[in-house]
């Protein structure tokens, strides 16, 4: 069964400041990974997206990383500002052999930049 | 484009009530996806469809039951709510899955409580 696990579970950094969220899974044989963020009583925002054959993705401040054979991923946010304040959420499409499982999802970095 | 919309936002129920929760598409998706997410938990995948017609069990099926009549649409039942149902529910599309560029796109969420 594939597990997905983010750390830090919380994170609280003043403004200005580059970061790194982490994520691992068990699973290797993955299609892709994704980034999502989630704010307060809201619903999950695409961040990125990266294809298993792929070693990064980059879009404006974030740049995500992928790294299959070692089951892990990392979220880099630069320059922080009070607006990326917000759960960030890592999930796996794990392959199945045609079929379509759904996401697994880890359970979140709850981010916190301070002004 | 609306995107992914749910209905309703919020409902309570008691326990051994019955309810429906709608999820609309207008992107022509192919995949739907059913997700609860509960404190600590995580995202867990409740049931997906593969298009119209066709629906299929994830990783926690038990007590739901879905439909997809529509291709637009993806109807989650509950035919007797338990407290233990108690959660936010979100709903997600994608064009198709599996593929790696195939970005989920999430509703607001529909947050559940049985008393």
């Amino acid at each position: 069964k594939q597990e997905v696990t983010q750390i830090p579970a919380a994170l609280s950094v003043p403004e200005g400041e580059n970061l790194v969220l982490n994520c691992s899974f068990t699973d290797s044989a993955i299609y892709n990974l994704q980034w999502f963020r989630q704010d307060p009583g809201k619903g999950l925002t695409s961040l990125l997206l990266i294809q298993s054959s792929q070693r990064e993705q980059t879009s404006g401040r974030l740049n995500a990383s992928l790294d299959k054979s070692s089951g892990r991923s990392t979220l880099y946010i630069a320059a922080s500002q009070p607006g990326d304040s917000a759960t960030y959420l890592c999930a796996v499409m794990r392959y199945s052999g045609g079929g379509a499982d759904g996401l697994t999802f880890g359970k979140g970095t709850h981010l916190i930049i301070q002004p | 484009n609306a995107g992914v919309t749910q209905t309703p936002k919020f409902r309570v129920l008691k326990t051994g009530q019955s309810m429906t929760l709608l999820c609309a598409q207008d992107m022509n998706h192919e995949y739907m996806y059913w997700y609860r997410q509960d404190p600590g938990m995580g995202l867990r995948l409740i049931h997906y469809s593969v298009g119209e017609g066709t629906t299929a069990k994830g990783e926690v099926p038990d007590g739901y039951n879905v439909s997809r009549l529509k291709k637009q649409n993806f109807l989650l039942g509950l035919e007797s709510a338990a407290p233990s149902q108690t959660s936010v529910y979100f709903c997600a599309s994608s064009l198709t899955s599996g593929r790696a560029r195939d970005t989920q796109y999430f509703g607001p969420g529909t947050r559940l409580t049985v008393l």
